[in-house]
């Protein structure tokens, strides 16, 4: 099956900066990536998805970016602000409404 | 907005017991998906179901079994449980293939 590995595990940023989070998948079919931040105490909520027909899909401070060739996309988050601290979690999907998720990041911005 | 509410934030179940955790969506998904979330090893599918009275084994389905008698609801059941069990367990539903899941806040079980 899919294999979806998440990189940097912990990232702390100052406030005002930017942060990158990265993951790279295995399986060549994966059509459809989806971000989930995870505010302590409450469940994963989407924050932003990309298709494989897309390079790159930009809301706001909150932009991700696909690499299909090298099977890699990434989160960036611009002007960080400390509300942004929560784990970040990046996932897969192949089709089939069946995800495959990361490891997760924690975020923590910096006042 | 969706809703999908897990019925209980914290439990504590002594080992060899039953257990039921409860999910409900309210937007009428055809898609709920139990999950267990473990420090470093990210969410774990256990089961899911595309419709009532349908099930489907995920990546540990192990120790856990599923019911979904309507399509509001789907429940998690550990027939025995243990204390590698201890976890977070999430809820999620969904409307159509490949979109975004909604996630219920989560069941943190604890087995002693």
């Amino acid at each position: 099956g899919e294999n979806v590995e998440q990189h940097p595990s912990t990232l702390s940023v100052q406030e005002g900066d930017s942060a990158v989070i990265k993951c790279t998948y295995s399986d060549s079919a994966s059509n459809y990536f989806p971000w989930y931040k995870q505010e302590l105490g409450k469940g994963p909520q989407l924050i932003i998805d990309i298709r494989s027909n897309v390079g790159e899909k930009k809301d706001q401070r909150i932009a991700v970016t696909l690499n299909k060739t090298a099977k890699h996309f990434s989160l960036h988050i611009t002007e960080t602000q400390p509300e942004d601290s929560a784990v970040y979690f990046c996932a897969a999907s192949i089709g089939g409404n069946q995800f495959y998720f990361g490891t997760g990041t924690s975020l923590t911005v910096i006042p | 907005d969706v809703k999908v509410t897990q019925s209980s934030r914290y439990l504590v179940k002594r080992t060899g017991e039953k257990v039921f955790l409860e999910c409900v969506q309210d937007m009428d998904h055809e898609n709920m998906f139990w999950y267990r979330q473990d420090p470093g090893l990210g969410l774990r599918l256990i089961y899911f179901s595309y419709d009532v009275k349908m099930k489907e084994k995920g990546d540990i389905p192990e120790g856990y079994s599923v019911s979904r008698e309507k399509k509001e609801r789907f429940s998690l059941i550990l027939e025995s449980a243990s204390t590698n069990q201890t976890s977070m367990y999430l809820c999620a539903s969904s409307l159509e293939q490949e979109r975004g899941y909604t996630f219920g806040s989560g069941t943190r079980l604890t087995v002693v």
